[in-house]
């Protein structure tokens, strides 16, 4: 049931692009985004709902795809300030009140 | 924005001592409130959710006379770990729902690093 992401980890130049995926075995409600630096709670990014939604928010955008169950988190021009580990909660269905989260993965963004 | 703050930041304490951690939405009205436990580098693992003024609902697997959960206001959520031992320490991290929200979203607390020794 635990959505699954990927890559675990990545490591980039300041500047370069990511792509973290999270994918699910059951149909899904909505995927809600994370970004959470050691040592700190994980901070709120974006929430998706299905139907097919395409959001961002100054470089990083997300999408997600229904039909595939998987939602997409871009993160364009990276800056230092990106690094951490991205996770992933999955919602079942509306009114479902807890979330799921993936694995976890790792972004390092090097100068 | 939606804030939600939790005490103490960390704690240690002695096997066998109980602890609670407070967690409370500074300015919206939390209706449901999560625990989660976190070890090193794995995934946030939901432990249990709380509704205020009913039981909490336990995640499979976790002990409810072990981890006390009291759901008092719809700002205030506690979780006391009793008789705690060395395998209990962990980062603890609650969250809440705002319910103004139409998308549900669940806001993060800062977390309590709980050591027993």
């Amino acid at each position: 049931q635990q959505p699954v992401q990927s890559p675990q980890a990545v490591i980039l130049r300041e500047g370069e692009d990511a792509v973290i995926n999270c994918s699910s075995s059951k149909a899904l409600y909505s995927v809600h985004w994370y970004r959470q630096k050691h040592g700190e709670a994980p901070v709120f990014l974006m929430i998706l709902l299905k139907g097919g939604e395409q959001k961002g928010h100054d470089k990083i955008s997300a999408s997600f795809n229904e039909k595939k169950q998987q939602s997409s988190l871009y993160l364009t021009a990276s800056q230092l300030s990106y690094s951490g580990t991205y996770f992933c909660g999955t919602e079942r269905y509306q009114g479902a009140q807890k979330l799921v989260f993936g694995q976890g993965t790792r972004l390092t963004i090097n100068p | 924005g939606a804030v939600v703050s939790q005490h103490p930041s960390w704690v240690i304490c002695k096997s066998g001592t109980s602890v609670k951690i407070e967690c409370r939405s500074l300015d919206f009205q939390a209706t449901t409130m999560f625990w989660y436990r976190q070890f090193p580098k794995q995934s946030l693992m939901l432990m249990a959710t709380s509704n205020e003024g009913s039981k909490a609902t336990y995640e499979q697997g976790v002990e409810k006379d072990k981890f006390l959960i009291n759901h008092a206001s719809l700002t205030l959520s506690t979780l006391t770990v009793t008789s705690a031992h060395p395998e209990d320490s962990s980062f603890y991290i609650c969250s809440a729902r705002d319910g103004r929200e139409s998308t549900d979203t669940q806001y993060f607390g800062p977390g309590t690093r709980l050591t027993v020794l």
